[in-house]
């Protein structure tokens, strides 16, 4: 089946320290991958996205490379801030397909 | 241009009451989609309304049902509530042909409390 596996949390960082947060999905299909964002209290929104192996989706300085070789998606940030704090999910979404499937999430914290 | 509202933000149920749970679209969008988020879980798809019509479900039982209106809001029932069905309840409404893409857009939800 479709499936979307994402490093545990919680990741806590100090500003301005590099962050990844690895996520691998099932390679059934040709899947999209996207990074989503949730801030405490709001609903989720779109961080980046990629469509096809070898495609770099990129938003606010955050990065993530389609590696089809690893079935991996892994999301990174040279600097992260106080500010991004919030949790992340990864999610798959089948060609042909609307139901997406969703990582559980991985809870980043950075302290001043 | 607003955003996809939810309500109630909060509620608290008995096990084995009837719940109804209430979104409002973005101005724009006609295809609504609910998910349910559970506690240290990703959102887990419910089902998709398109043009007042059920237009997919994933894996839930027949107690939760939906509605889609003329003006494209959307209503979740789930009837005999289960403790498990404790969760955050998220609305997302698109553009059918639009999915989670730029244009897919998230509510805050509905934090539903069985107990």
């Amino acid at each position: 089946g479709n499936s979307v596996t994402q490093m545990e949390g919680p990741v806590t960082l100090s500003e301005e320290a590099f962050l990844t947060i690895n996520c691998t999905y099932t390679a059934t299909g040709y899947p999209s991958l996207f990074w989503y964002v949730q801030y405490p209290g709001e609903g989720l929104q779109l961080l980046l996205k990629a469509t096809k192996a070898d495609d770099k989706g990129s938003n606010k300085g955050f990065e993530a490379t389609y590696r089809k070789e690893t079935t991996s998606f892994h999301l990174e940030k040279g600097s992260v801030q106080v500010s991004d704090s919030a949790v992340y999910f990864c999610a798959r979404l089948s060609g042909g397909s609307y139901i997406p499937t969703f990582g559980r999430g991985t809870s980043l914290i950075v302290h001043p | 241009e607003t955003g996809v509202t939810q309500s109630p933000t909060h509620l608290i149920k008995t096990r084995g009451q009837q719940v109804t749970l209430r979104c409002s679209s973005q101005s724009g969008h006609n295809t609504v989609s609910w998910y349910q988020q559970a506690l240290g879980q990703g959102p887990q798809f419910i089902f998709q309304y398109y043009r007042e019509e059920e237009n997919g479900r994933g894996n839930f039982p027949p107690r939760f049902s939906g509605l889609q209106f003329p003006n494209y809001s959307s209503e979740l029932n789930v009837n005999a509530l289960e403790l498990d069905d404790s969760a955050l309840y998220l609305c997302a409404s698109s553009l059918v042909g639009d999915p989670i893409g730029e244009g897919y857009t998230f509510g805050s939800g509905t934090r539903l409390t069985v107990v």
